[in-house]
C-alpha cells in the first residue's frame, strides 16, 4: 500500500461504452498526475494536475477527459475509446511539484481493455 | 530535461551487488538524478535521488560522478524480489513536477 489508490483495478469495456477511472490519494500531496503505460513502452505522462488546476496536458485526444476536484482525488473519463487505448494507467501524487526534489508517489494502477 | 542513456538489460547474481550505470552528459546544474524501479505490471517505486553528492538510503546507494555526467545505482545485496525495470531520470525543479520516463534497464536478478 503507497498511500495512493487506483480504483478499478481492472476494467474491461466496449468502444460505445463511457467509463472513468478513480485515483485518490492519502499522503497530503498536492499535485496529481495521469500516466499511460502500454505494452512494451515507457510511460508515457498525461495530464498533471497543481493544487486542483490542470498544468499539464501532454497532447491528449479528447477522448480522454480528466477531473481533478480537490488535491486528494482525481478522475479519468473515458468515452468512445479504441482498442489501442487499452493500457496501463497509472496516478501518481507529490508534495511539491514545483521543488528539484519532487518524489512520485504511483498506485498500483488500474488495467484497461478495450474491445 | 536532460536525456539519460541508460543499458536495456543487465544481469546480477543473487546476493552480489547491482550496480546500474546512467549516462547523462547533457544535465544542467540545477537537476537532478532520480531513480524508480517498476517491478512487473505494478506502479513505479522511488528509490532514492541526488543532485551533487552520493547519497545512501535503506534501499540503494546512489554515485553520482564529479562532473555529474553519469550515475551508478547500487543495491548492495540483490534478491531475487530486486527483480524489475530500473528508470533513471533528472529533471529540473519546474511549475508542473513532471517526470519523464525512459526505456529503463531490465535488471534480472539470478539465483
Amino acid at each position: 500500500e503507497t498511500g495512493v489508490t487506483q480504483t478499478p483495478r481492472h476494467l474491461v469495456m466496449g468502444m460505445t461504452n463511457k467509463k472513468s477511472l478513480k485515483c485518490e490519494q492519502h499522503l497530503g500531496h498536492n499535485a496529481m498526475y495521469w500516466y499511460k503505460q502500454s505494452a512494451k513502452k515507457p510511460l508515457e505522462l498525461m495530464f498533471v494536475y497543481n493544487f486542483k488546476e490542470q498544468t499539464e496536458n501532454n497532447s491528449v485526444p479528447s477522448r480522454f477527459s480528466p477531473e481533478c476536484p480537490n488535491s486528494s482525488h482525481l478522475f479519468l473519463h473515458l468515452h468512445t475509446l479504441q482498442p489501442e487505448d487499452s493500457a496501463l494507467y497509472l496516478c501518481a501524487s507529490s508534495q511539491e511539484p514545483h521543488s528539484g526534489a519532487n518524489v512520485l508517489t504511483f498506485g498500483a494502477g488500474s488495467r484497461l481493455t478495450v474491445l | 530535461d536532460a536525456k539519460t542513456t541508460q543499458p536495456p538489460s543487465m544481469d546480477c547474481a543473487e546476493g552480489r551487488a547491482a550496480n546500474l550505470p546512467c549516462n547523462h552528459s547533457t544535465i544542467s546544474g540545477n537537476e537532478y538524478v532520480y531513480w524508480y524501479r517498476q517491478i512487473h505490471s505494478q506502479g513505479p517505486q522511488y528509490i532514492i535521488h541526488g543532485l551533487k553528492n552520493n547519497e545512501t538510503n535503506e534501499m540503494a546507494s546512489l554515485i553520482i560522478t564529479e562532473d555529474r555526467k553519469s550515475s551508478t545505482l547500487i543495491l548492495p545485496h540483490a534478491t531475487l524480489r530486486d527483480t524489475a525495470v530500473y528508470y533513471c531520470i533528472v529533471r529540473v525543479a519546474s511549475d508542473t513536477g513532471k517526470l519523464i520516463f525512459g526505456q529503463g534497464t531490465t535488471l534480472q536478478v539470478k539465483p
